[in-house]
């Protein structure tokens, strides 16, 4: 059964600093998805990361996957208090079924 | 883009009814959609996956006597909460992939439903 883990599990950091999300799962998976959850919405896609070594960029978030460790990061530079939010990764099962399995999910809390 | 439209975005029941939440993709068709429900700051736990025209596959745990879900065509998924109770209060939000697009596309989510049981 595959099992993913997020770390930290609250985040509270200062405008400016730099910090990393981790994600680990259990079993081998080829597809792994970083989501942006606001107060009372819906998920919004971040990254979609298909293979080893894949390292994707939007603004002050950089995503990588290391799929040998089963690890995938999210890095977050020079924070702001817009990216205040929860973020999941989620790890896509593989085969007939496609499931989604979600991380525990980081709440990240950017102070001025 | 993929666009999967989610309704009612909130409700409110007595215990002991019905309440049916609609998920419809938009401008692709939806062979799979998934349906998770999620409790005040935890995460999405999958509770069923629906496929156009066969029976929902639920995931251990899920009751699916109470949670009936028919994916009659291929735009639209339903999720009907029978005889619902309080515990059954949370946030309910459906997906859908679409693997026609290319892998690089993943997933889509619908707006969710704030579902409350009084």
């Amino acid at each position: 059964e595959l099992k993913v883990e997020q770390n930290p599990l609250f985040l509270s950091m200062q405008e400016g600093k730099n910090y990393t999300i981790y994600c680990n799962y259990s079993t081998t998976s080829d597809r792994l998805y970083w989501y942006r959850q606001d107060p009372g919405k819906s998920l919004e896609s971040l990254f979609v990361l298909l293979s080893n070594g894949a390292v994707k960029q939007e603004g002050r978030l950089m995503a990588s996957l290391d799929t040998k460790a089963r690890l995938s990061t999210l890095h977050i530079t020079a924070a702001v208090h817009d990216l205040s939010a929860t973020y999941f990764c989620a790890v896509d099962e593989g085969g007939a079924t496609n499931k989604l399995i979600f991380g525990t999910g980081t709440l990240l809390a950017v102070q001025p | 883009g993929a666009v999967v439209s989610q309704h009612p975005s909130w409700v409110i029941c007595k215990s002991g009814t019905s309440v049916k939440i609609e998920c419809r993709s938009l401008d692709f068709q939806a062979t799979t959609m998934f349906w998770y429900r999620q409790f005040p700051k935890q995460s999405l736990m999958l509770m069923a996956t629906s496929n156009e025209g066969s029976k929902a596959t639920y995931e251990q745990g899920v009751e699916k006597d109470k949670f009936l879900i028919n994916h009659a065509s291929l735009t639209l998924s339903t999720l009907t909460v029978t005889s619902a109770h309080p515990e059954d209060s949370s946030f309910y939000i459906c997906s859908a992939d679409y693997p026609q697009l290319g892998a690089n596309y993943g997933y889509t989510f619908g707006s969710g439903t704030r579902l409350t049981v009084v």
